[in-house]
């Protein structure tokens, strides 16, 4: 058990939708980043936050967004869903922003488009 | 931009067959290279960080390794536990919002057979 937890573990919905998934960090973990796993693409960085503040984002789409609350769960949100939009997503943690500690995995949310 | 490529992309071993896993990487420095065992339905699981060439890290029947160009992952004597899929992950040592992301290859596919 990596200490992060992500809920819901699958989520089904229609093209159109938005949905919200969401992570809670390992205690003491103040960095929260998202990952988009799909089968052709691999594991792909979307943003990190870090004590509540936005550090640095990557592929993510400008219908997707995220933020870090003050007890320091995040949320990932997607809007206007598309078919291409089903993946599996991951949150991650790690204690500090500079430095090269591991981040740690929660076990995902699978989001289904039909 | 930073890529590793992983390679074989599956791998099937009699058990006790010992082997290696290759990971390369091209990178705008290294901060770190992470290996990450993944379950099927399961979350990406922290293995090992290596920081400069010649660094080894063992783990039972695991041992990395690193060089300026790529990582080794030795499996000695494995077992049908071993069965993953290995994900190698770099992160880079530029300043800036894209040094907190990492980037991985798209794993190898591991099978122990009895």
């Amino acid at each position: 058990d990596s200490g992060v937890t992500q809920t819901p573990k699958h989520l089904i919905t229609a093209t159109g939708q938005r949905v919200t998934l969401r992570c809670s960090p390992r205690s003491g973990d103040l960095s929260v980043y998202w990952y988009q796993q799909s089968l052709d693409q691999g594991l792909q960085f979307l943003i990190h936050y870090y004590n509540g503040e936005e550090r640095a984002k990557g592929n993510i789409l400008e219908r997707f967004s995220a933020q870090q609350f003050p007890d320091l769960h995040s949320e990932l949100n997607l809007s206007s869903l598309e078919l291409g939009d089903s993946a599996l997503y991951f949150c991650a943690s790690s204690v500090g922003d500079r430095t090269p500690q591991p981040q740690h995995f929660g076990d995902g949310t699978r989001l289904s488009i039909l | 931009e930073d890529q590793v490529t992983q390679s074989p992309e599956a791998l099937r071993l009699q058990e006790g067959e010992s082997s290696s896993l290759n990971c390369s990487y091209t990178v705008s420095g290294l901060r770190g290279l992470f290996w990450y065992r993944q379950d099927p339905g399961k979350g990406p699981e922290f293995l090992f960080t290596l920081y400069s060439a010649g660094e080894e890290k063992e783990k039972e029947r695991l041992k990395a390794t690193l060089t300026k160009k790529e990582s080794f992952l030795h499996i000695t004597a494995p077992k049908p536990e071993d069965s993953a899929t290995y994900l190698c992950a770099v992160r880079p040592a530029y300043s800036g919002a894209g040094s907190y992301q990492l980037t991985f290859g798209k794993g190898t596919k591991l099978s122990v057979i009895p």
